[in-house]
């Protein structure tokens, strides 16, 4: 089975509100995780990434958790807009040094007007 | 500046033809990444390029897969004898690190 997997395939959420997409990992060895974001008919585009060693990364919008200990990441998306409906994947690389990712199979989240 | 781009966007083969599938990679990312989606899935990572060296290869799924890169620049990603199995969106992305990978907006290839 796949090291990287969400909770929820799919996620409602009405404009304004925050999102929060779930995330776990198996690979104890991952040295930076990922978020991407797909909309229909284009590739997958970079979010935001963070550190293993780091537990908080904060960007425009989003911020990303990570819990080393339950193996569990997160993206939030502050004041969902419309534009933020998309399918959004987690991905962890293999290791240090590694270009190598693992992506989950996806949430889709769709705001509400 | 240009972004990672692909071709065809589609591509309707019959099964048991080989097909090829092109990936201009933005100019100066020395990395070249091949991976394969399938319906509702997430990306499956296929091959990596450093410069025209592939260090791991391990996502090819048999040898009928082959990838290649030429110049440090464009790859061709080569399935020969399709099989209906191999229907997906194929994409290709580059970078300069480790971390941040560019997409390019996929070939779906369908085989009948």
């Amino acid at each position: 089975g796949e090291s990287v997997g969400l909770h929820l395939p799919t996620l409602s959420v009405q404009e304004g509100d925050n999102s929060i997409i779930n995330c776990a990992y198996s690979n104890s060895a991952s040295d930076y995780f990922i978020w991407y974001k797909q909309e229909s008919g284009k590739g997958p585009q970079f979010i935001i990434d963070i550190r293993s060693n780091m537990d908080k990364r904060q960007g425009q919008r989003v911020t990303v958790l990570l819990n080393k200990t339950v193996k569990h990441l997160s993206l939030q998306i502050a004041a969902t807009q419309p534009g933020d409906s998309a399918v959004y994947f987690c991905a962890e690389n293999k290791g240090a040094g590694s270009y190598q990712l693992t992506f989950g199979k996806g949430t889709k989240l769709s705001v509400i007007p | 500046g240009a972004g990672v781009s692909q071709s065809p966007s589609n591509k309707v083969t019959e099964k048991g033809k080989d097909v090829e599938l092109r990936c201009d990679p933005i100019s100066g990312h020395t990395a070249l990444y091949w991976y394969r989606q399938s319906l509702g899935q997430g990306l499956e990572f296929l091959i990596y390029f450093q410069g025209n060296s592939a260090p791991d290869k391990s996502g090819l799924p048999s040898d009928r897969f082959s990838a290649e890169r030429t110049g440090g620049s464009v790859s061709t990603l080569t399935i020969q004898r399709t099989q209906q199995e191999d229907s997906a969106v194929y994409l290709c992305a580059s970078s300069f690190s480790r971390r941040e990978q560019y997409f390019g907006p996929g070939t779906r290839l369908t085989v009948t």
